[in-house]
């Protein structure tokens, strides 16, 4: 299986201040079609997660452009450039490039 | 409008049996993959296996390969979750998610299903 690692596992941000969480993948996630197949999810509290990067950089509908998704091969990092009270929650990184798809562990980020 | 709508939460006791729903709406249902996901309390997602409605080809994790089935009725356009004997250890919250292609993303979720498996 691959492992998805993600940093850190907790942060805490002062509102309008950026944030920034890696993902890091035990295997390339570049497939044989060219596409890189990491997404990134919000879960807040009580909530099903929700989709907010596909494919390492393109935003979901409806994701406000603060939220940003970048990397290649087996390092991605997704960055919020002024956080704002209702990002809170649990961020998780998932690859489907390879069966079982797997997330990595969550990362909670909270405000200060 | 997509919509997933899953069926409520349970309570069972050890070595019952049960099924879960998920009634989707709102797009083509055997045009696109249902995944499973679980959530044990206070934890991470796991990624339980994908069906295609289409044709009913179905990929489980190894993880949860023979503890759980999972299925898909066309006529009424819901996926199932189930198992035949329960354990405490499947307490959980359980996703069913839209997956809009074999190697894509999980763009549209349930509200999820609890499951509290207790003696």
């Amino acid at each position: 299986d691959i492992v998805m690692t993600q940093t850190p596992l907790s942060l805490s941000v002062t509102p309008g201040q950026p944030a920034s969480i890696s993902c890091r993948s035990s295997q390339s996630l570049l497939h044989i079609n060219g596409k890189t197949y990491l997404y990134w999810y919000l879960q807040k509290a009580g909530q099903p997660p929700q989709l907010l990067i596909y494919e390492v950089s393109n935003r979901f509908s409806g994701v406000p452009d603060r939220f940003s998704g970048s990397g290649s091969t087996t390092d991605f990092t997704l960055k919020i450039s002024r956080v704002e009270a209702e990002d809170v929650g649990v961020y998780y990184c998932m690859q489907t490039v390879q069966l079982p798809y797997t997330f990595g562990q969550g990362t909670k980020l909270e405000i200060k | 409008e997509v919509q997933l709508v899953q069926s409520g939460a349970e309570v069972k006791k050890p070595g019952e049996s049960l099924k879960i729903s998920c009634k989707t709406s709102g797009y083509s249902f055997t045009s696109l993959w249902i995944a499973w996901v679980r959530q044990m309390p206070g934890k991470g997602l796991e990624w339980m296996g994908i069906i295609y409605p289409g044709d009913s080809d179905i990929r489980y994790s190894p993880s949860f390969q023979g503890q759980v089935t999972i299925s898909a009725d066309k006529s009424i356009t819901t996926a199932y979750l189930q198992w035949s004997s329960l354990k405490t250890s499947d307490t959980a919250m359980y996703y069913c998610a839209r997956q809009a292609g074999y190697n894509y993303g999980l763009d549209v979720w349930g509200k999820g299903t609890t499951v509290t498996v207790s003696s």
